[in-house]
C-alpha cells in the first residue's frame, strides 16, 4: 500500500522558474509533512514543512501548499537554481517520528 | 551544534555475516529513527528509539534489530546478512515532543556480497 506517491519521477525546469513538485498521500493519519533534498550517497536534507492543519507555509523561495480535501500538497521553488538540482521526496508523519517516504522526483534546474 | 552523525560510512561484509551500524543524534535529541534506501524500494522505515525503548517498528524481518543507550546514541544491527540488504542505511534524530523535524545523517552504505 502506497501511503505517500510522487507521480513524476523527474522534472525540467529553467534557472530561474518556477519549479513545482506534486505528492498525493492516502493516510489520513499523517499530522505533518516534510519535504526533504537528497544527493546520492548522502543523508535526506530538511527544506519545509507543513502541519495537516494548514494550508501554507513559506520559507524564503520554497512554499508548501497542502489540499486537504484532495489528498495533495505540492513544493514551489521561486526562482529556481541550478543548485536545486537533486532529488525530492515528501513523506508524512505519523505516530511518533514514523516518516512514510514517497519515490522521490528528480529535479534537473537548466542555466 | 553538531549534526547527526553515523559510523561507519561504508561497509562490505558477505553474506551470512551480522553488521552493526552506529548513530549519534543530534546533541539534546532523544528520539533516533533507522531507515533503508534501496533502488527498488525507496526510503522505508525501519524502527524508531526514544528513551532506550523501542517506539515503533516497520515492516522489517526479525533479523534487523535496534537499540538506544543513554546518551540516545543508538545502533542497528542486521544479521545473517542477505544480498538484498545491500542498502543505504539512514539515521534520523528529532526533538521528543512535537517537533516534526527528523534531521538525516550521511547514512552507512552497506554492500554484500
Amino acid at each position: 500500500d502506497q501511503q505517500v506517491k510522487q507521480n513524476s519521477p523527474s522534472l525540467s525546469v529553467q534557472e530561474g522558474r518556477i519549479s513545482i513538485l506534486n505528492c498525493d498521500y492516502t493516510n489520513s493519519m499523517f499530522d505533518y509533512f516534510l519535504w526533504y533534498k537528497k544527493y546520492p550517497a548522502e543523508g535526506p536534507t530538511f527544506l519545509i514543512s507543513i502541519s495537516s492543519i494548514k494550508d501554507k507555509n513559506e520559507d524564503g523561495r520554497f512554499t508548501v501548499f497542502l489540499n486537504k480535501s484532495a489528498k495533495h500538497l505540492s513544493l514551489h521553488i521561486v526562482p529556481s537554481q541550478p543548485g536545486d538540482s537533486a532529488v525530492y521526496f515528501c513523506a508524512g508523519r505519523t505516530s511518533g517520528s514514523r516518516l512514510t517516504f514517497g519515490e522521490g522526483t528528480q529535479l534537473t534546474v537548466n542555466p | 551544534k553538531a549534526g547527526v552523525t553515523q559510523t561507519p560510512r561504508y561497509l562490505i561484509k558477505t553474506r551470512g555475516q551480522q553488521v552493526t551500524l552506529s548513530c549519534s543524534p543530534i546533541s539534546g535529541h532523544r528520539s533516533v529513527s533507522w531507515y533503508q534506501q534501496t533502488p527498488g524500494q525507496g526510503l522505508q522505515f525501519l524502527f524508531e528509539y526514544f528513551s532506550e525503548t523501542q517506539r515503533n517498528k516497520g515492516n522489517f524481518p526479525g533479523r534487523f534489530s535496534g537499540r538506544q543507550f543513554s546518551n540516545s546514541r543508538s545502533e542497528m544491527n542486521v544479521s545473517t546478512l542477505e544480498l538484498g540488504d545491500s542498502a543505504l542505511y539512514l539515521c534520523a534524530s528529532s526533538t521528543p515532543t512535537g517537533e516534526e523535524t527528523q534531521y538525516f545523517g550521511p547514512g552507512t552504505r552497506l554492500l554484500v556480497l
